[in-house]
């Protein structure tokens, strides 16, 4: 069974520009979230969707944002890039419902703005 | 809020022997997972092992094995007869049950994580 996979794995941007991650999840978990993770901040959560409508939202300002697809694909965006939003992107996704609960990540997606 | 902490930054340990990395969380709730997920040089993060609040037991997969104390608020990890490949990133890491009207599965709040070294 696949894992999770998000692409791409590495990119370079420039301040002001924006950018664009994607994520699958594993087949038949339907609740994705996305993650950042820097040196200074550690890991943070940045948003989970399920069912295509966003449930939960971190501590982030409104250039970052997200959707989800019907097959569970997502996305998400950041606008108007800042050297700080350098970091390694995590997506997860887990499977809903009571018979589970744990959250599988993918490789993740390596942004570095300059 | 909940909040995770890991008090060891960086710890050591010989390879085949044993280590426990520490981990405390705070929490109103009590019904609530816990996690300890593994990030090697890779950086994927890979699950380790996972405790339901509710369950007395100590969880345990093959070498990895939990001290669980509910009402301390404690979640260690103890690696037994440690191997080279074990060394990386470990985060201790809380999540919420999924909330039945609003849909949320819960997200994770993590530790700053532990380095940890094995020595050949």
């Amino acid at each position: 069974k696949a894992g999770v996979t998000q692409t791409p794995r590495y990119l370079i941007k420039t301040r002001g520009q924006q950018v664009t991650l994607s994520c699958s999840p594993i087949s038949g978990h339907r609740s994705v979230s996305w993650y950042q993770q820097t040196p200074g901040q550690g890991l943070q959560f940045l948003f989970e969707y399920f069912s295509e409508t966003q449930r939960n939202k971190g501590n982030f300002p409104g250039r970052f944002s997200g959707r989800q697809f019907s097959n569970s694909r997502s996305e998400m965006n950041v606008s108007t890039l800042e050297l700080g939003d350098s970091a390694l992107y995590l997506c997860a996704s887990s499977f809903t419902g009571s018979s589970g609960n744990t959250i599988y990540f993918g490789e993740g997606s390596w942004l570095t703005v300059v | 809020a909940q909040t995770v902490t890991q008090s060891q930054p960086e710890m050591s340990v010989q390879e085949a022997e044993t280590v426990t990395l520490s981990c405390t969380y705070d929490t109103s709730e009590s019904d609530y997972y816990l996690f300890w997920y593994k990030q090697p040089p890779s950086r994927q993060m890979i699950l380790v092992i996972r405790q339901e609040a509710y369950k007395q037991q100590n969880a345990t997969e093959n070498r990895f094995s939990v001290n669980f104390q509910k009402a301390a608020k404690s979640f260690s990890l103890k690696i037994s007869d440690s191997q080279l490949g074990d060394a990386a990133m470990y985060f201790c890491a809380y999540r919420t049950l999924p909330e039945n009207y609003g849909g949320s599965q819960g997200n994770l709040i993590f530790g700053k994580g532990t380095k940890l070294s094995v020595k050949p």
